[in-house]
């Protein structure tokens, strides 16, 4: 699976929108990008997948660039229950494991 | 209805010593998927298996055999604990093998091994 960058950390209010970066300039045609979250001591849950278009669900949206070097889960509007490390993957054709980076550690201020 | 579940929860042994974590998920799902957490949280899949045939097995030692006796189950055996085998592992399922397809993961069990 190609390699993502995300912000090591970042820290946000209670009750407002969050935007996630994650950058994946080396992403490949059939490669889709997949958000999962995990909260403190907790699996990791997944969080949203997309192609190319934008998508939303209950949880989230993501929004990916047109050229799909890069994409943003955003958090319409953020509560203490949100706090976790967001993980950026991306999943190639074939693939079956998910590669977990890093990870972005949000971290939300009531 | 817990999707995917592990047992036990927590795993306190001795270097050496042989243990067994157990998972089962109730989603119907085909494939299900060992992933390690050491430490430093880095989250590495370890095993995949897809209709009860192993698919991904990553750089892990021999001492670590998963064994699969029907789709809905993927145990983890460990023979002869070591102390860097102490991390977080997590059981995961998916209904395929598509990259378009989601993973649920289970709680994880805590081993800790002395």
């Amino acid at each position: 699976d190609a390699k993502t960058t995300q912000p090591n950390s970042m820290e946000s209010n209670e009750e407002e929108p969050v935007h996630l970066p994650c950058n994946h300039s080396t992403i490949s045609g059939t490669d889709y990008i997949h958000w999962y979250r995990q909260l403190p001591s907790q699996g990791p849950e997944y969080v949203i997948h997309g192609l190319t278009s934008n998508v939303n669900n209950r949880m989230a949206s993501l929004a990916i660039a047109e050229d799909r070097k890069s994409s943003t889960l955003i958090l319409h509007r953020a509560t203490l229950r949100d706090a976790a490390v967001y993980y950026c993957i991306l999943r190639g054709g074939g693939a079956d494991g998910l590669t977990f980076g890093k990870g972005t550690h949000l971290i939300i201020q009531p | 209805d817990t999707a995917v579940s592990q047992t036990p929860k927590y795993l306190v042994t001795q270097m050496g010593n042989d243990k067994s974590i157990k998972c089962e998920q109730n989603l119907g799902h085909d494939t299900m998927y060992w992933y390690k957490q050491d430490s430093k949280k880095f989250l590495k899949i370890m095993f995949s298996y897809n209709n009860k045939e192993l698919i991904i097995n990553e750089t892990v030692p021999n001492r670590f055999s998963p064994k699969s006796p029907d789709k809905a189950h993927l145990n983890l055996h460990i023979n002869s604990l070591e102390l860097g085998d102490s991390a977080v592992y997590f059981c995961a399922s998916s209904q395929g093998r598509l990259n378009n397809n989601e993973q649920f993961f289970g709680p994880g069990t805590r081993l800790t091994v002395l």
